[in-house]
């Protein structure tokens, strides 16, 4: 298996730009996360789907910011617009339940807004 | 609120050595532990996983260890090598699914 693949490896973008990130989680897995890490804030979950739903995305910073997941294979994460304190690394990962396993990461998005 | 902490920034410790890498946790909700490791310009990858019904899991060089009623673990890496200098994570999760990560503790092992 590929393991969970994002693009773009790196996104570097003017403020008020849209930006989005895509994801292929791993086939057969049924839970998807997106999570961003910065120097201030760690490693923070975003959202969270379980077969393609939204179940969980109060960490979703604010109304900019929105993912979807149109299929088993496929998310994506958008902002728009987007602002210079949204650079950060962004990284997607599934796994085949979602709650008390292991999370599977794709190699994540390096963000810079400009 | 921070909910899992890792208190250490950096951890350095002779090749052949252990490594004792920590963590806490303020929810007693959490019910499952995970370490992952993560090197530069990778995401984490899974290390080793523990549930809140044991105190003890081991996997070749590493063990962890959990200690319930303070609300702490421990990644014992014997005996450490270079290849394993990158950044642990510790995370915690509960039944609503999911994960939160501590900060990371960087990991230099040096030969």
């Amino acid at each position: 298996d590929a393991g969970v693949i994002q693009s773009p490896r790196h996104e570097v973008t003017e403020m008020g730009q849209e930006v989005t990130l895509r994801c292929k989680p791993i086939s057969g897995h049924n839970s998807l996360f997106w999570y961003r890490q910065t120097m201030m804030r760690g490693l923070e979950l975003l959202i969270y789907f379980n077969n393609n739903v939204p179940i969980d995305d109060s960490g979703m910073p604010e109304d900019r910011f929105s993912a979807k997941m149109p299929n088993a294979s496929f998310s994506t994460l958008k902002i728009q617009p987007s602002e210079p304190r949204d650079s950060a690394v962004y990284f997607c990962a599934s796994s085949l339940r979602g709650y008390n396993e292991k999370l599977f990461f794709g190699s994540g998005t390096q963000l810079s807004v400009l | 609120d921070q909910q899992v902490k890792q208190n250490s920034p950096s951890l350095s410790v002779q090749e052949g050595r252990i490594s004792i890498l920590n963590c806490d946790y303020t929810n007693s909700m959490f019910d499952y532990f995970l370490w992952y490791k993560k090197y530069p310009a990778e995401g984490p990858t899974f290390l080793i996983s523990i549930s809140s019904i044991k105190d003890k899991n081991e996997d070749g060089r590493f063990t962890v260890f959990l200690n319930k009623s303070a609300k702490h673990l421990s990644l014992h890496i014997v005996p450490s090598q270079p290849g394993d200098s990158a950044v642990y994570f510790c995370a915690a999760s509960e039944d609503a699914g999911k994960s939160t990560f501590g900060d990371g503790t960087t990991l230099t092992v040096k030969p």
